[in-house]
């Protein structure tokens, strides 16, 4: 089973702070994502990597980077924290956008619930 | 523009109803995937199903079953004799041909059954 893990289930910083929140998948995906969730605004995409060193820009992505040095780890980077960025984080990852990985689900890990105080 | 409308925030039942819950899609896209995701409390998303737009063949897997539509574009999920353990919340999803590997979700049904 593909197994995404993220570090923390739950996280409280300080506004301000510099947060880093941090993903690792086991099945060698090629892909990588962070989304945020919150109510009544379903999950949006904040960063995705489709290689080592490779990142793009989702919806959201105002406050935040992201690194990836290796195939496995995803990082999310809150560079000064705000309250408004208390919210559930998900990472997921899938395989490459090949001809056999088009239609192949994302697999999400368990969730990190950061708040901002 | 791609978008995934969940109309329906919030449902209630009694254990053993049927029930169902509503995906409406857009995309300009003639190939696309879909997606079904439940969240139960504990946070994680599990993936239930996808389903490829030349596909329409809808779907049975035990007490679930999918119908997609490409007429009306929805991808509607039925629970056949709901049970406690199906409380969660379900997330329809659209991944599309030219989305580069990017999945657009609905805000998301969440399903209370009670005993």
């Amino acid at each position: 089973d593909v197994k995404v893990t993220q570090s923390s289930r739950y996280l409280v910083k300080r506004t301000g702070e510099k947060v880093f929140l941090e993903c690792v998948q086991d099945m060698d995906h090629e892909n990588m994502f962070w989304y945020r969730q919150d109510p009544g605004l379903g999950l949006r995409l904040i960063y995705f990597s489709y290689d080592v060193k490779m990142k793009e820009k989702g919806d959201i992505p105002e406050g935040y980077s992201v690194s990836r040095e290796k195939k496995e780890r995803f990082s999310l980077i809150l560079e000064s924290a705000s309250t408004n960025q208390t919210s559930m984080y998900l990472c997921a990852s899938s395989h490459s956008w090949s001809d056999a990985g088009k239609d192949q689900p994302q697999h999400f890990g368990d969730g990190t619930r950061l708040s901002i105080l | 523009a791609q978008k995934v409308t969940q109309a329906q925030t919030e449902i209630s039942v009694v254990e053993k109803e049927d029930v169902t819950l509503d995906c409406v899609y857009e995309t300009r896209d003639t190939t696309y995937y879909l997606f079904w995701y439940k969240q139960p409390p504990s946070g994680e998303l599990v993936f239930l199903i996808r389903r490829n737009s030349f596909d329409e063949q809808n779907e049975i897997s035990g007490r679930y079953s999918w119908n997609f539509q490409k007429s009306t574009s929805s991808f509607n999920f039925t629970i056949t004799a709901s049970q406690v353990v199906d409380s969660a919340v379900y997330f329809c999803a659209l991944k599309w041909d030219t989305g580069f590997q990017k999945l657009v979700f609905g805000t998301g049904t969440r399903l209370l059954v009670s005993p």
